[in-house]
């Protein structure tokens, strides 16, 4: 399975973009990078994936280079409810009985201040 | 749809014990599964299902057992516990195995004592 690499912590300012890099450089060619948030003690919640196009949603964007050994998450306008812990994952793709494992790392720790 | 259901939500043991964490979702999702999560630590998967009657280990599945009889729920037992099984635990689904978003569950913390 691809692992992935963040690092353990950030700051970001309240109103400004909140990049978040992950590198996965083993990923295979059928892997999805998936990001997912986890606010205090709740269970996470999922943000956004992508093959290996860039994509954008109401909550955020990913950018995925084009060698797809590493991506971003952008929030474009953190706000203070942005706070949490951001896991990106690697999804392993295989058949149908051995597909389907999301294995989560350690995460960035965002802390989004006024 | 009530989503992801977990529970109980807090549950004190002593060791040796037994018990079970329920999980269901009734959102007709193929995917199921468990992880644990343990203070300052991201979440560890201990084991998912694919389907009805399918079920694979995660990267801790010691002292636990899972079933999957019906798409809607994914029980998780522990037979004998022992305090290193202390942990919040989350259930977790998705509309396929594949692909899409896992939906999570609110957790059920467990205390082996």
């Amino acid at each position: 399975d691809a692992k992935t690499t963040q690092p353990p912590s950030m700051d970001c300012a309240e109103g400004r973009a909140a990049n978040l890099p992950c590198n996965h450089s083993t990923i295979s060619g059928n892997e999805y990078v998936y990001w997912y948030r986890q606010i205090h003690s709740q269970g996470p919640q999922y943000i956004i994936h992508g093959l290996k196009n860039n994509e954008t949603n109401e909550m955020a964007s990913l950018i995925i280079t084009e060698d797809r050994k590493s991506s971003t998450l952008i929030l474009p306008h953190a706000t203070l409810r942005d706070t949490a812990v951001y896991y990106c994952i690697v999804r392993v793709v295989g058949i149908y009985n051995q597909g389907g494992k999301l294995i989560f790392g350690q995460g960035t720790e965002l802390s989004v201040k006024p | 749809n009530a989503g992801v259901t977990q529970t109980p939500k807090f549950q004190v043991l002593k060791t040796g014990q037994s018990m079970t964490l329920q999980c269901a979702q009734d959102m007709n999702h193929e995917y199921m599964s468990w992880y644990r999560q343990d203070p300052g630590m991201g979440l560890r998967l201990i084991h998912y299902s694919v389907g009805a009657g399918i079920t694979d280990q995660g990267e801790v599945p010691n002292g636990y057992n899972v079933s999957r009889s019906t798409t809607e729920d994914f029980p998780l037992r522990l037979l004998s516990a022992a305090p290193s099984q202390t942990s919040v635990y989350f259930c977790a689904s998705s509309l396929k195995s594949n692909t899409g978003e896992l939906f999570f569950g609110e957790g059920s913390r467990l205390t082996v004592l």
